[in-house]
């Protein structure tokens, strides 16, 4: 159980264009998701929380009309990144957090690989 | 500000040996610690620790945390070259349920 699935895997585009990344918990329900990116050979850096239902908490330094999140459904959230350069490449990585008791475990995508031309 | 300290930062091991990863920790109001592996996609998760002094165990993984003293270790056993991947640290405060990470134990196993 607690899978956590993103499409798409990879993504090239062109500078200048908006890309689509999408976070599905599938076997369990999650009030709350994160988006994380990692740059080579670094640590995660978390970039927003993401709450069913409302508007997304952002991490100072993090552009909310550049990284634009929808967290749709219980099931589901999306991050879309806006006018995309190359300095926004980078491995995006999304988590859900399942609950059990009063803790919660984070459970990761397989990640999404961007690369901006 | 929450801190999660790791050590070594990386370290290379031959096949059979034991190795002792290292997590230290400052946060307001810790709920958890979590132990995840990571090798060339994202994180999988290993081991989610609340209460000191319990190990928790699967297979030739262990973990244990010490809450009094801040800290927990992973270990594992019997290495092999399946092993190898960066060893990620986390801690969960009570009320943001956001996860503060390490750098990571890069582990690299040898035949």
């Amino acid at each position: 159980g607690a899978v956590v699935s993103q499409h798409p895997s990879w993504v090239i585009c062109k500078s200048g264009t908006s890309v689509k990344i999408e976070c599905r918990s599938l076997d369990f329900q999650a009030t709350t998701m994160f988006w994380y990116r990692q740059f080579p050979k670094q640590s995660l850096m978390l970039m927003a929380t993401s709450n069913e239902g409302s508007k997304a908490t952002y991490e100072q330094g993090v552009e909310k009309d550049k990284f634009l999140i929808n967290h749709a459904s219980l099931t589901l959230s999306t991050l879309t990144v806006t006018s995309a350069h190359p300095e926004d490449s980078s491995f995006y990585i999304c988590s859900a957090r399942a609950f059990s008791g009063a803790s919660g475990t984070q459970y990761f995508g397989p990640g999404t690989r961007l690369l901006v031309l | 500000e929450d801190k999660v300290v790791q050590s070594p930062l990386s370290l290379v091991v031959h096949e059979g040996d034991t190795v002792t990863l290292n997590c230290s920790y400052e946060v307001t109001n810790f709920r958890s610690l979590l132990w995840y592996k990571q090798e060339k996609k994202a994180p999988t998760f290993l081991f989610m620790l609340t209460s000191s002094g319990i190990e928790k165990k699967s297979g030739r993984l262990s973990s244990i945390l010490d809450k009094k003293e801040l800290f927990s270790i992973l270990n594992i056993t019997a290495t092999q070259t399946g092993d190898s991947a960066v060893y990620l640290c986390a801690v969960e405060a009570r009320g943001n349920n956001r996860l503060a990470f390490g750098k990571g134990n890069q582990v690299v196993v040898i035949p």
